[in-house]
């Protein structure tokens, strides 16, 4: 079956430190790949995705390359502000009976201090 | 505009009740989805419906029931509610394999 495994937090940043979160998945056939968002208290947001090997995905500062030879999607950012602190989620969708069901990670905390 | 709702936004009930939560989409989506979170944040499909029709049922218990009237509204019923079902429900929609857009979420707190 499909799975995502990313890194377990939570990770504490001072703003303007580097971020990664990695990110690997297990699928069938060629998946896309996702990282959505919650803040506190919120819903999910699509934060940037990727639909084939090496695309770039990119939104609000973060990147994400589709490696499909290491079946990997790290999300990166080079400065973080406090307001980047949430819960990050790499997902992937396969195809499967005429639906794209999301398979999440468990979430990585984000907190960034000032 | 909101592009996914959900109500209400809060639940709190006692253990054999019955209730519902409602979502719907104004975003002309063909499929609907409700995730579950549980108190460790980890997301797991429960149901899809793809132009009124389920087309995945994940192993959730049956007390509980998806019901689509229309392509824009996916609501789920629970019967006979269990503490373990204290958890945070959200609605998503997409169209197609794009991405998928959230509601807001529904927090269920069973008594």
């Amino acid at each position: 079956g499909n799975s995502v495994t990313q890194m377990e937090g939570p990770v504490t940043l001072s703003e303007e430190a580097f971020l990664t979160i990695n990110c690997t998945y297990t699928a069938t056939g060629y998946p896309s790949l996702f990282w959505y968002v919650q803040y506190p208290g919120e819903g999910l947001q699509l934060l940037l995705k990727a639909t084939k090997a090496d695309d770039k995905g990119s939104n609000k500062g973060f990147e994400a390359t589709y490696r499909k030879e290491t079946t990997s999607f790290h999300l990166e950012k080079g400065s973080v502000q406090v307001s980047d602190s949430a819960v990050y989620f790499c997902a992937l969708t396969a195809s499967g009976a005429g639906s794209y069901q999301l398979t999440f990670g468990k979430g990585t905390k984000l907190s960034v201090i000032p | 505009d909101t592009a996914v709702s959900q109500t209400p936004k809060y639940l709190v009930t006692q253990m054999g009740n019955d209730k519902s939560i409602k979502c719907e989409q104004n975003l002309g989506h063909d499929t609907m989805y409700w995730y579950k979170q549980d108190s460790k944040k980890f997301l797991k499909i429960m149901f899809s419906y793809n132009n009124k029709e389920l087309i995945i049922n994940e192993t959730v218990p049956n007390r509980f029931s998806p019901k689509s009237p229309d392509k824009a509204h996916l609501n789920l019923h629970i019967n006979s509610l269990e503490l373990g079902d204290s958890a945070v429900y959200f609605c998503a929609s997409s169209q197609d394999h794009n991405e998928q857009y959230f509601g807001p979420g529904t927090r269920l707190t069973v008594t």
